[in-house]
């Protein structure tokens, strides 16, 4: 039992470069959540997936797209790299689906400089 | 807006005492907290939660403590030890959200030894 993975663990990026993060987990969560983490900062939500087939925005979601591929799997899009976006980015997953507040488990996080 | 805030950027201890480490939260409709612990180079790991119906929580070696009438939150982790040194994180996440998990900004915990 892995809990939640994440890859790749660092990445360089040109400014206006894509890539997309990936995440996994294997506790059969219904929810997901994509971070982004900045020096000395908490956690800020990007996007969410309550539960397979459905996604939305959270705090801070410009310049980002996300695709829950399916319950294991939510993966964050870079269309256009800028700068701003040099962060650590956390995948979380909880077990539930609407309605009850359960904990969210993170993964080891993804090191992302974009020059 | 909403907001998770912490008193002390940096918290130094003597390894075996108590630490106690605070929070002061904006949202007073916020009807669930967490505690995280985030060591460096990983990603924040559960410690402990409380929900509004209650004051106070306890766990293996940590107390959570909610103040619903000042709005304000503390970590309290006895007889410290060195792997207890990083950053702790208070979250709390809105009566009108199931999903919504706002972070504090973090404090240190430094143990000496």
């Amino acid at each position: 039992n892995a809990g939640v993975t994440q890859t790749p663990k660092f990445q360089v990026l040109k400014t206006g470069q894509s890539m997309t993060l990936q995440c996994a987990q294997d506790m059969n969560h219904n929810s997901m959540y994509w971070y982004r983490q900045d020096p000395g900062m908490g956690l800020r939500l990007i996007y969410y997936s309550a539960s397979e087939g459905t996604t939305d925005k959270g705090e801070v979601p410009n310049g980002y797209n996300v695709s829950r591929l399916n319950k294991r799997e939510f993966s964050l899009r870079l269309e256009s790299a800028a700068p701003s976006q040099t962060s650590v980015y956390f995948c979380a997953s909880s077990k539930s689906s609407g309605g009850g507040k359960e904990t969210q488990y993170f993964g080891p996080g993804t090191r992302l400089l974009v020059l | 807006g909403e907001s998770v805030g912490l008193h002390l950027p940096t918290l130094s201890v003597q390894e075996g005492d108590n630490s106690i480490i605070n929070c002061a939260y904006s949202n007073s409709a916020s009807d669930y907290f967490i505690w995280y612990k985030q060591e460096s180079g990983k990603g924040p790991q559960f410690i402990i939660d409380i929900r509004s119906n209650m004051d106070k929580r306890q766990g293996q070696r940590v107390t959570v403590l909610l103040n619903k009438t000042v709005k304000h939150l503390s970590l309290q982790i006895a007889a410290t030890q060195p792997g207890d040194s990083a950053v702790y994180f208070c979250a709390e996440i809105p009566k009108d959200s199931s999903y919504k998990l706002i972070f504090g900004s973090g404090t240190r915990l430094l143990v000496r030894p």
